[in-house]
């Protein structure tokens, strides 16, 4: 998974919760990608980040917020989780935009009751 | 609607034999496609990748080719093996973003 964790890499949690997932990458990859994965719809993004500090919005971002204090780690929460938003989650990291390979991890397997 | 799609949701073929996946976009701006495989419980992994000022890439055992004419995309594998089995996406990129067709699940016979 090209040095890429994801943690929790399960959770579940209530309606109205706040949940935090994690993003920590090895490789000093500049970009930083968020995606939610349903039957259906394939992948798609919800926030990405390119650089410190530096975060954008995906076509899925409501309801979800993003943050980026170091290179290596990109997080991802929800700040009141409704059950729409049960999901797998998968980061992703590249070196540039454009043509350039987005890498992934693991995935966060996501369910909100 | 999503600018990348499959043409068959599902393949199933015997151990051995080639397996071709296609792949159809609407976007003639797009300049660069990768083609993922994934397999249960796991992310998306890099199979190969294609640049559109090209219409042939070979890999290990893969090979993408691109028709910009018609838009669409194919990725082939040579002697598909039973760990092959996987969804397989295509993902295209336009205005610095990927855009991912919904996947084509390959199922390989014994």
């Amino acid at each position: 998974d090209a040095g890429i964790t994801q943690s929790p890499r399960h959770k579940v949690t209530e309606t109205g919760t706040p949940v935090t997932l994690r993003c920590h990458q090895t490789e000093n990859h500049r970009y930083m990608y968020w995606y939610r994965q349903d039957p259906g719809h394939g992948l798609r993004l919800i926030h990405y980040s390119y650089g410190v500090k530096d975060t954008d919005k995906g076509e899925v971002s409501d309801g979800y917020s993003v943050s980026r204090s170091k290179t290596e780690d990109f997080l991802l929460t929800l700040e009141s989780a409704t059950s729409s938003q049960t999901s797998v989650y998968f980061c992703a990291i590249s070196e540039g935009q454009g043509q350039q390979t987005q890498y992934f991890g693991p995935g966060t397997r996501l369910l909100v009751l | 609607g999503e600018s990348v799609g499959l043409h068959l949701p599902t393949l199933s073929v015997q151990e051995g034999d080639n397996s071709i996946i296609n792949c159809a976009y609407s976007n003639s701006a797009s300049d660069y496609f990768i083609w993922y495989k994934q397999e249960s419980g796991k992310g998306p992994q890099f199979i190969i990748d294609i640049r559109s000022n090209m219409d042939k890439r070979q890999g290990q055992r893969v090979t993408v080719l691109l028709n910009k004419t018609v838009k669409h995309l194919s990725l082939q594998i040579a002697a598909t093996q039973p760990g092959d089995s996987a969804v397989y996406f295509c993902a295209e990129n336009n205005d610095y973003k990927l855009s991912f067709g919904a996947g084509t699940t390959v199922t390989v016979r014994a």
